[in-house]
């Protein structure tokens, strides 16, 4: 059965520390490896697709990374409004479906 | 830039009503989702659909239907509303290509 654990379940920063989010997974053949930003109340945002290990994708203060069994999500000086929660999802080869993970809650304080 | 809206932000119902949750899609997406979000619960997969008028169950579909005439359009149905369905409702569509799914802004149900 594919499995998403993220972690930790929730970080609290100081603005302008730097810090890593953990996706680790299992899975029979990746597709694709997607990270989303959601604030409270609203849809998840799509960030990155990551497709094959040794890719990055980065996007202001965050950057993707994969390997063969996780990804991370490094968040680089980050400010308030980098506050939300981070999930991480995978789909396989064969599928089109994504199955996501619990998610880790991000709040950065001034 | 691919736009998912839902009918609803907020919606009230009495146990026993029929609900009925819509969401456009202007992307021309052949995959459209349905997903209900809980506190713990993280997202679970209600029912998808690949193309218009084709449905598969995901992995909590009881108490639930689909429907799909349009290819923008995919409904969510909740035939006999109870109040263990009080949740959040979100709505994605994905393309074929890379099935990045994009999100609607999520309807929040509660039943009373």
């Amino acid at each position: 059965e594919d499995q998403v654990t993220q972690s930790p379940e929730a970080l609290r920063l100081q603005e302008g520390e730097s810090s890593s989010l953990n996706c680790s997974y299992t899975v029979s053949g990746l597709r694709g490896l997607f990270w989303y930003r959601q604030d409270p109340g609203k849809g998840p945002e799509f960030l990155f697709t990551l497709y094959s290990a040794g890719e990055e994708k980065e996007k202001e203060r965050l950057k993707a990374t994969l390997t063969k069994k996780e990804s991370f999500l490094h968040i680089t000086a980050p400010k308030p409004e980098d506050s939300a929660t981070y999930l991480c999802a995978v789909i396989k080869a064969a599928g089109n479906k994504l199955t996501f993970g619990g998610g880790t809650r991000v709040l950065v304080k001034p | 830039d691919v736009k998912v809206t839902q009918s609803s932000r907020y919606l009230v119902k009495r146990t026993g009503e029929k609900v009925f949750l819509e969401c456009v899609q202007d992307m021309d997406h052949e995959n459209m989702f349905w997903y209900r979000q809980d506190p713990g619960l993280g997202l679970r997969l209600i029912y998808f659909s690949y193309d218009v008028k084709m449905k598969e169950k995901g992995d909590i579909p009881e108490g639930y239907s689909v429907s799909r005439e349009k290819k923008e359009r995919f409904s969510l149905i909740l035939e006999s509303a109870s109040t263990n369905q009080t949740s959040m409702y979100l709505c994605a569509s994905s393309s074929v290509q890379d099935y990045e799914q994009y999100f609607g802004p999520g309807t929040r149900l509660t039943v009373t």
